[in-house]
């Protein structure tokens, strides 16, 4: 089936430092790639959604300058964490979508975020 | 708004016992619902959905049926095996499309 391939899988950083997160298709192009966070027990919740060449769609309540997302080409979308701090931590997926079939939807693994 | 709640984890069983995840939700119209499971180091998996009352979702020997006078898509599975070791999320999508409304993850551990 369809990849998505989501690096790095762990990450510790110090606060105040920014963290960039891939999400990658590898055998299919994905239009529409979406980002979710996990706080532990908690429900894994949407944060934006990016399409290919424009500017992404954020949740209610998700800051767009803290939460820089890019999705420059049809295989590529990256989510960077900017000026990171402890309640940032968390476990953040991505997932893309292959074409507008929303039963064409595959996720990454995963990256644990912890902030120092 | 839409949302999914899902018992609380972790569910340890041994092999061959009887699975119930228990999923209910709080939506507006004729949602789709939907389950994921999440294997160890991979991404979510579409594991089964329904998407009309009554419909059962089928596959690799689980099972859920849309209930909407319960308001519940509990997933069970009569037998799990070692390999069934993950964890489940319950989902659903409003009848307009849309995003995907998850719970918050149950972890399965089942044990030799």
């Amino acid at each position: 089936g369809a990849v998505v391939s989501q690096h790095p899988s762990r990450v510790i950083c110090k606060s105040g430092t920014s963290v960039k997160i891939e999400c990658r298709s590898l055998d299919f192009q994905a239009t529409t790639m979406f980002w979710y966070r996990q706080f532990p027990k908690q429900s894994l919740m949407l944060m934006a959604t990016s399409n290919e060449g424009s500017k992404a769609t954020y949740e209610q309540g998700v800051e767009k300058d803290k939460f820089l997302i890019n999705h420059a080409s049809l295989t590529l979308s990256t989510l960077t964490v900017t000026s990171a701090h402890p309640e940032d931590s968390s476990f953040y997926i991505c997932s893309a979508r292959e074409g507008t079939d929303n039963e064409k939807l595959f996720f990454g693994s995963g990256t644990q975020l912890s902030v120092l | 708004g839409n949302s999914v709640t899902q018992m609380e984890g972790p569910v340890t069983l041994s092999e061959e016992a009887f699975l119930t995840i228990n999923c209910t939700y709080t939506a507006t119209g004729y949602p789709s619902l939907f389950w994921y499971v999440q294997y160890p180091g991979e991404g979510l998996q579409l594991l089964l959905k329904a998407t009309k009352a009554d419909d059962k979702g089928s596959n690799k020997g689980f099972e859920a049926t849309y209930r909407k006078e319960t308001t519940s898509f509990h997933l069970e599975k009569g037998s799990v095996q070692v390999s069934d070791s993950a964890v489940y999320f319950c989902a659903l999508r409003g009848n307009q499309g849309g995003k995907l409304i998850f719970g918050q993850g149950t972890e399965l551990s089942v044990k030799p």
